[in-house]
């Protein structure tokens, strides 16, 4: 069975320096989606970040970048240049035919 | 944008009561999703629906069922709800798979239901 492993329950980085959540995964299957969200306290969960598995280049998105290593089955998220703004709950999925959740990580940025 | 809506944002019931969350979503996606969100266990599947009138068991399914009579429509039933309910659930949905489908998934803004 697929599963979705995010190791960091909890981190705390200063403001603007940059901070990477880790995600590791189980598949035996070759193609798929991976993806990274984001739930800020008390609102909706909204997409951070995709990388598409047969995709060897790593994902950007402004300020939030991945390294995705297939062999290793690792999915990490680099955040630059934190801001306070990136406080929130990140959740690390991964999908074929249905969609697998990490427990998150909880990100606090202090000022 | 994308709108995925849930009626309400905190619910109170007490146990044995019927419960019912709903969700609509306004992009005419086809598959709808209920999560269950709880401390240190992240989302959970409760059912999950890839058409009208359709419904399949996620990994949590006992005390609940879901009913999906309209398209952008989908409900969650708790038909006798027990403390052990009290959580927070989330609606989402997405396109279906091979019909342009990023496999991105859009959420509510989640239910916070406590039962006393």
């Amino acid at each position: 069975a697929q599963t979705v492993t995010q190791s960091q329950p909890e981190m705390s980085v200063q403001e603007a320096e940059t901070v990477t959540l880790s995600c590791t995964y189980d598949t035996s299957e070759s193609n798929y989606y991976l993806f990274w969200y984001k739930q800020p306290p008390s609102r909706q969960m909204i997409l951070v970040i995709r990388q598409e598995a047969y995709k060897q280049q790593n994902a950007t998105e402004n300020r939030f970048s991945v390294n995705f290593q297939k062999a290793a089955k690792s999915f990490s998220l680099k955040i630059s240049d934190s801001q306070l703004g990136d406080t929130a709950m990140y959740f690390c999925a991964f999908r074929d035919d249905k969609i697998i959740f990490g427990k998150g990580t909880r990100l606090h940025i202090l000022p | 944008d994308v709108k995925v809506t849930q009626s309400s944002r905190y619910l109170v019931k007490r146990t044995g009561e019927k419960v019912f969350l709903e969700c609509v979503q306004d992009m005419d996606h086809e598959n709808m999703f209920w999560y269950r969100q709880d401390p240190g266990l992240g989302l959970r599947l409760i059912y999950f629906s890839y058409d009208v009138k359709m419904k399949e068991k996620g990994d949590i399914p006992e005390g609940y069922s879901v009913s999906r009579e309209k398209k952008e429509r989908f409900s969650l039933i708790l038909e006798s709800a027990s403390t052990n309910q009290t959580s927070m659930y989330l609606c989402a949905s997405s396109l279906k798979v091979g019909g342009g489908d990023t496999g991105e998934l859009f959420f509510g803004e989640g239910s916070r239901l406590t039962v006393l």
